[in-house]
Formats: structure tokens, C-alpha cells, sequence
């Protein structure tokens, strides 16, 4: 089993959409949690971290879920701009190393 | 703002050439990190170093050296490339801990014929 793992997608949505991602992780000992954007032939970016009581910034809301070991992503009012590739991201509990999912794909279209 | 910067945005080599990628940061963090990605594989960590002078290997260290000199500086090593190892090259850095944030270099796409 992956350590984490994303449904790669494509979402298609249209814009003012709601969409949202969620990422399954393995080890229970994972403490930090991260949702990473990705432009095509780009490097990923942070788009936020992940805290326990769940964050928002703006159009995007992240959520945790420590019993049933997941993480998700909400994204409102979807724009053209967000078309990308969401990556999941946490710590394996080793000291400096993260993992990161294979990403989920994003289109919003007109 | 942090920045990390790669020695070269596309690099072709051929099969067996030894090929040097660096990669350096200016923000003076401890952590530094090598990455490939392909599709469908998503980022796999090649090597890592939380300090000058020392590494630790990733999930992926086969045919791969790395080499840390300088706190600022982590250079990856391919000592005899092969077609496998045609992909894109990502480094990081984040500061010190493992729950910190990572942050990339714009990559190197690296092709082997």
C-alpha cells in the first residue's frame, strides 16, 4: 500500500464550481500534513499546510481527519487559474522526509 | 523569499557520461533534497542531508551519488547515466525538522540517449 495516495483525476469542473480532493495516508504516525500545487512542467508550490483542527485560506478549505487517515481539500468557486496538479504530502514520522502523493489533476474549464 | 536554484533547466546526455546536477539554496536551511518525477510515479526522493558533509539515502539511491560541501550547496552525481534515468530533477530544502515545508528548485529535465 502507498504511503499516501490521491485519486490522479482529471476533474473537470466548470468555473464557480466546488471541488473537492481527498488523499488517504498509511502511517498513523504522520504528523504534518501539506497540499502542494503543481503547474505543467512546473515545480510544486505550498499551497497550505494541514492542521488538526482543519484551515482555510481564502477559496481553499483543508481538512484532517486522524481516525480515518485522511486529508482533504476543498477548493470554491473554482477559477481557471486553479487548473493544476494538487499533491498530498506527509511526513513519514523520519525525521526530515516527506512523501508526497502522485497528484490529482484539475481542470476548470469555461 | 526563499529560493532554490538548479545548475540547468534541460540537460541531454548520453549513456554512460557521468553528469553533475547542482543545486543550491539561500536561505540557510539545514535539509536538502534530491527528487525525481516521472508520470504516473509521482516525486521519489533520491537522496537527502540534514547537514554539511552528510546524506542519507532516499527511496531511489541506485546509480545515484550526492555530495554536500557546502551548507548552501547539494550537488546529485550520476556516475555512468543511463536511458533509465531520463527525468525530471527536482531539489529542495526546507529548514531544519521534518515537519517543515519544502521548497523546490524550478527543476532539470534531464534526457539520456
Amino acid at each position: 500500500r502507498k504511503e499516501v495516495e490521491q485519486d490522479p483525476g482529471p476533474f473537470n469542473v466548470p468555473e464557480g464550481a466546488t471541488v473537492a480532493f481527498n488523499c488517504t495516508y498509511s502511517n498513523s504516525a504522520s504528523q504534518s500534513f501539506f497540499w502542494y500545487r503543481q503547474d505543467c512542467r512546473k515545480e510544486p508550490k505550498l499551497l497550505m499546510s494541514v492542521y488538526s483542527s482543519g484551515n482555510e485560506d481564502g477559496r481553499f478549505t483543508a481538512q484532517l481527519n486522524r481516525a480515518s487517515q485522511y486529508i482533504s481539500l476543498l477548493i470554491r468557486d473554482s477559477k481557471l487559474s486553479d487548473s493544476a496538479t494538487y499533491l498530498c504530502v506527509g511526513n513519514t514520522g523520519t525525521a526530515s522526509k516527506l512523501t508526497f502523493g502522485t497528484g490529482t489533476r484539475l481542470q476548470v474549464t469555461l | 523569499d526563499v529560493k532554490v536554484t538548479q545548475s540547468s533547466r534541460y540537460l541531454v546526455k548520453r549513456t554512460g557520461e557521468k553528469v553533475f546536477l547542482e543545486c543550491v539554496q539561500d536561505m540557510d536551511h539545514e535539509n536538502m533534497f534530491w527528487y525525481r518525477q516521472d508520470p504516473g510515479l509521482g516525486l521519489r526522493l533520491i537522496y537527502f542531508s540534514y547537514d554539511v558533509k552528510m546524506k542519507e539515502k532516499g527511496d531511489i539511491p541506485e546509480g545515484y551519488s550526492v555530495s554536500r560541501e557546502k551548507k548552501e550547496r547539494f550537488s546529485l552525481i550520476l556516475e555512468s547515466a543511463s536511458t533509465n534515468q531520463t527525468s525530471m530533477y527536482l531539489c529542495a530544502s526546507s529548514l531544519q525538522g521534518g515537519k517543515e515545508t519544502q521548497y523546490f528548485g524550478p527543476g532539470t529535465r534531464l534526457l539520456v540517449l
